[in-house]
């Protein structure tokens, strides 16, 4: 199965702040999808297709990549952004989840 | 409004047997493929089965291989997991999902727990 490796694993951010997470897929993958889970709620999209924009979700958040690398971006970080984020492949099967960035509010 | 709830969680022994249950609403079951993914207390997201719109194709991590199964009624529009030979480690919330991008839609989760 295709691992995905999510960096860093924590980091803090400053309201303001331009923020970047990263997955790197073990074998070439089509897409990436990203979720963002708050506490205990169910996991909510922010992009598929690599850089698609879910419906509802702020446009400060962008996605990029091609082949085993593949990124998040938040372009001016929001208290409210504080959450975990998950990278999802759904190219091999089975499909696998990245373990996750903790991302926190400064 | 799509919904996806998710019944039929609780406390069972190790080596015990569960299923559970997702009632599907909102919009034409039988036309996509389902999922299940589940989160162990503090732990991160793994996914468990899939299946695809008709039945016929399933798909399992490998953690659960063997031992649980995914199906699905259509004509009542609900999708199932039959869990058996449950371990400790299946401990978890469990998510009844529709995780295909463009048509993404998650249960709130049901919890089960395996222990003596």
């Amino acid at each position: 199965e295709i691992v995905l490796t999510q960096s860093p694993t924590t980091m803090a951010a400053s309201p303001g702040e331009k923020v970047t997470l990263t997955c790197l897929a073990s074998s070439s993958v089509n897409y990436m999808y990203w979720y963002q889970q708050k506490s205990s709620a169910s996991p909510k999209l922010l992009i598929y297709y690599t850089s698609i924009l879910a419906s509802g979700v702020p446009d400060r958040f962008s996605g990029s990549g091609s082949g085993t690398s593949y990124s998040l971006t938040i372009s001016s970080m929001e208290a409210e952004d504080a959450a975990i984020y998950y990278c999802l492949q759904l190219t091999s099967t089975p499909p696998t989840f990245g373990s996750g960035t903790k991302l926190e509010i400064k | 409004e799509v919904q996806l709830v998710e019944s039929g969680g609780g406390l069972v022994q190790p080596g015990r047997s569960l299923k559970l249950s997702c009632a599907a609403s909102g919009f034409t079951f039988s036309d996509y493929n389902m999922a299940w993914v589940r989160q162990a207390p503090t732990k991160g997201l793994e996914w468990v089965a899939s299946i695809s719109y008709g039945g016929s194709n399933t798909h399992y991590g490998d953690s659960v291989k063997g031992r649980f199964t995914i199906s699905r009624d259509n004509a009542k529009s609900t999708l199932y997991l039959q869990m058996d030979s449950l371990r400790s480690e299946d401990t978890a919330t469990y998510y009844c999902a529709s995780p295909w991008g463009d048509f993404d839609y998650w249960g709130q989760g049901v919890m089960v727990t395996v222990s003596s």
